[in-house]
């Protein structure tokens, strides 16, 4: 059974600074992972998707990384920004194209 | 293009009811997922449909639980004689084809008196 934890549960940083959110997964056994931002009460955005064959994916300042045989991924943030606050949820892509969800990282950043 | 809809946004019903949460996928997508949030958890995979079929249905309650995608009109996820722990945020999401990007839904909150 696939388990996604993700590390820290909660972080708070100033504005600018650059983070990196830690996503692990326990079935190496994947087809592919995303990457989504939900705010309070609102649905999910999604930001980045890795297919399994991938090694990293960019979108503006947002970066991806996918080391599958490790079972890591990392969402690395660029000079972060008041409205990057959120929580950002890891989702792993298995059989059935179900989504395995981690718990989530819930970020503010401070002015 | 409009995103994924659903509706109604906000549910409340009393125990022992009906409650049917409806999906419209984003126009071309004909992969549909319903995930589940409850109160301080993460979400869960419930179950994906194809048009006017199942594909799975592993996270899906055996009892009281069913959902549907016809062939014209939105996916719906059907919750027979709600209980207090049905109440959650219902997620659904939708895809072009499998292992491409899931679109999510402003999802429907379920509250159960």
């Amino acid at each position: 059974k696939q388990e996604v934890t993700q590390i820290p549960a909660a972080l708070s940083v100033p504005e600018g600074e650059n983070l990196v959110l830690n996503c692990s997964f326990t079935d190496s056994a994947i087809y592919n992972l995303q990457w989504f931002r939900q705010d309070p009460g609102k649905g999910l955005t999604s930001l980045l998707l890795i297919q399994s064959s991938q090694r990293e994916q960019t979108s503006g300042r947002l970066n991806a990384s996918l080391d599958k045989s490790s079972g890591r991924s990392t969402l690395y943030i660029a000079a972060s920004q008041p409205g990057d606050s959120a929580t950002y949820l890891c989702a792993v892509g298995g059989g059935g194209n179900k989504l395995t969800f981690g718990t989530g990282t819930q970020l503010k950043v401070e002015l | 293009n409009a995103g994924v809809m659903q509706n109604p946004r906000h549910l409340v019903r009393r125990r022992g009811q009906e409650a049917r949460l409806r999906c419209s996928p984003m126009k071309g997508h004909s992969h549909v997922y319903w995930y589940r949030q409850l109160p301080e958890e993460g979400l869960k995979f419930m179950v994906y449909l194809q048009k006017e079929n199942i594909i799975d249905e592993s996270g899906m309650p055996k009892e009281r639980f069913s959902a549907e995608f016809p062939k014209e009109g939105p996916s719906i996820l059907r919750i027979q004689q709600v209980v207090r722990g049905d109440s959650a945020a219902y997620f659904c999401a939708s895809s072009p084809q499998t292992s491409e990007t899931q679109y999510f839904g402003p999802g429907t909150r379920l509250l159960v008196l």
